[in-house]
């Protein structure tokens, strides 16, 4: 099986820009949970989706949105970049909820914003 | 704030040497798991551990659960070089509602050859 895909891999933007990140979730699997990774704050969930419906949301403001399309593949969205976005973005899947099961992570989405 | 706190932070031992890291955290859990992270990479899924359970072996791995004392620890025995990485234990809360996993800020684990 083929494991979960994200691209872009490297995203270079400026403050004010808007930016899409993509996940691929391995076959089969319904649930997409996405998170955002810095030094500073580690690893914080931004939300997840499972079929086509999110099902819970992180601390972060509605800059942060995303949806899931009917094939699972899915989508995150950030508006109005600030510098504090520059993270890398993983998203991970599994069959079903994100915290019943192991999570399959991708490589990652590392975003600077300048 | 994290609900999982690693300790120590930081770990560095010598190749063949056993590593322990320690996971505390805040609230009830459903289950706890455990990941690496090789630098800058995706996360990689080491071992699920349920409320219920007080201990689980996965290879070279041992965790353990400690449910009244909200912690739980990993053990990697006779480590190697590749198991050079950062380790995050990760909490399900039985928070009605939360139904997320909780990553603390992990270990950086170092083995020396």
């Amino acid at each position: 099986k083929a494991g979960v895909t994200q691209t872009p891999r490297y995203l270079i933007k400026t403050r004010g820009q808007q930016v899409t990140l993509s996940c691929s979730p391995i076959s089969g699997h319904r649930s997409v949970s996405w998170y955002q990774q810095t030094p500073g704050q580690g690893l914080q969930f931004l939300f997840e989706y499972f079929s086509e419906t999110q099902r819970n949301k992180g601390n972060f403001p509605g800059r942060f949105s995303g949806r899931q399309f009917s094939n699972s593949r899915s989508e995150m969205n950030v508006s109005t970049l600030e510098l504090g976005d520059s993270a890398l973005y993983l998203c991970a899947s599994s069959f079903y909820r994100s915290s019943y099961n192991e999570q399959f992570f991708g490589p990652g989405t590392r975003l600077t914003v300048l | 704030s994290q609900q999982g706190e690693e300790d120590p932070q930081a770990l560095s031992i010598q190749e063949g040497e056993n590593a322990t890291m320690n996971c505390s955290y805040k609230t009830s859990i459903n289950n706890l798991q455990w990941y690496r992270q090789n630098s800058g990479r995706g996360l990689v899924h080491l071992i699920l551990i349920r409320s219920n359970e007080r201990e689980k072996h996965s290879g070279r791995l041992r965790v353990t659960l400690d449910t009244s004392k909200k912690s739980s620890s990993l053990l990697i025995t006779a480590s190697r070089a590749a198991d050079t990485a950062s380790y995050f234990c990760a909490t399900d809360p039985t928070v009605q509602g939360a139904q997320k996993l909780v990553f603390g800020q992990g270990t950086r684990l170092t083995i020396n050859p």
